[in-house]
């Protein structure tokens, strides 16, 4: 079966860059998507189709994919964006799979 | 004000069955695809369950298949989790997603609040 990874924690300073990976097989031949969550609400989508930002999502989130790695990046992370963030990808197989999700911290 | 809103979550017995309901207004539900995503407590977001625009063509995780049945409604523009057999591992919020734009299946830009299922004796 076809897995996600994503690292469960990743720590920031504020102001600083944060980098959050995403990795499956061949993982830059397929859309990948994230989601914000922040606790005790619904999911919000932050990057599509590997680097589209959404309206209303600000231009210090960014995001690549390829080869096995999509990588969500956040420049200049301020404290509102400490939260879980989930890598989704799909194809004709799996259809909808989500990843572990990545815990971020803004210390 | 494009909105979803999830109802039907409740205690339920091993075993037993329910049906999640997710009313959908402010965009024309017949043209999306429409999922359900859950989350078990203190865990993270699993996809459950998808239907294309048109009801014939369905796709669901492995562990809900032939226990679970989604199906959409677009007259009353309401898309359900029929839920059978339920198990404790099943216990967690559902939420009703709509993807983006009406040629993906995933890349959700619209969630629901979720209801919550909790299966337990």
């Amino acid at each position: 079966s076809y897995d996600l990874s994503q690292p469960p924690s990743v720590s920031v300073s504020p102001g600083q860059t944060a980098s959050m990976t995403c990795s499956g097989d061949k993982l830059g031949d397929k859309y990948v998507c994230w989601y914000q969550q922040r606790p005790g609400q619904s999911p919000v989508l932050v990057i599509y189709q590997d680097s589209r930002r959404p309206s209303g999502i600000p231009d210090r989130f960014s995001g690549s994919n390829s080869g096995n790695t999509a990588i969500l990046t956040i420049r200049g992370t301020q404290a509102m964006d400490e939260a879980d963030y989930y890598c989704q990808t799909r194809d004709n197989s799996i259809h909808v799979l989500f990843g572990g999700g990545t815990k971020l911290t803004v210390l | 004000e494009v909105q979803l809103v999830e109802s039907g979550g409740q205690l339920v017995q091993p075993g037993g069955s329910l049906r999640l309901s997710c009313a959908a207004s402010g965009f024309t539900f017949s043209s999306y695809w429409m999922s359900w995503v859950r989350q078990a407590p203190g865990k993270g977001l699993e996809w459950v369950a998808s239907i294309k625009q048109g009801t014939t063509e369905k796709y669901y995780v492995d562990s809900v298949k032939g226990r679970f049945i989604i199906s959409r409604d677009n007259a009353k523009n309401s898309l359900y989790l029929e839920m059978n057999s339920l198990r404790a591992e099943d216990t967690a919020v559902y939420l009703c997603a709509r993807p983006y734009t009406t040629t993906a299946e995933g890349s959700f830009d619209v969630w629901g609040q979720g209801t919550v299922v909790v299966v337990s004796s």
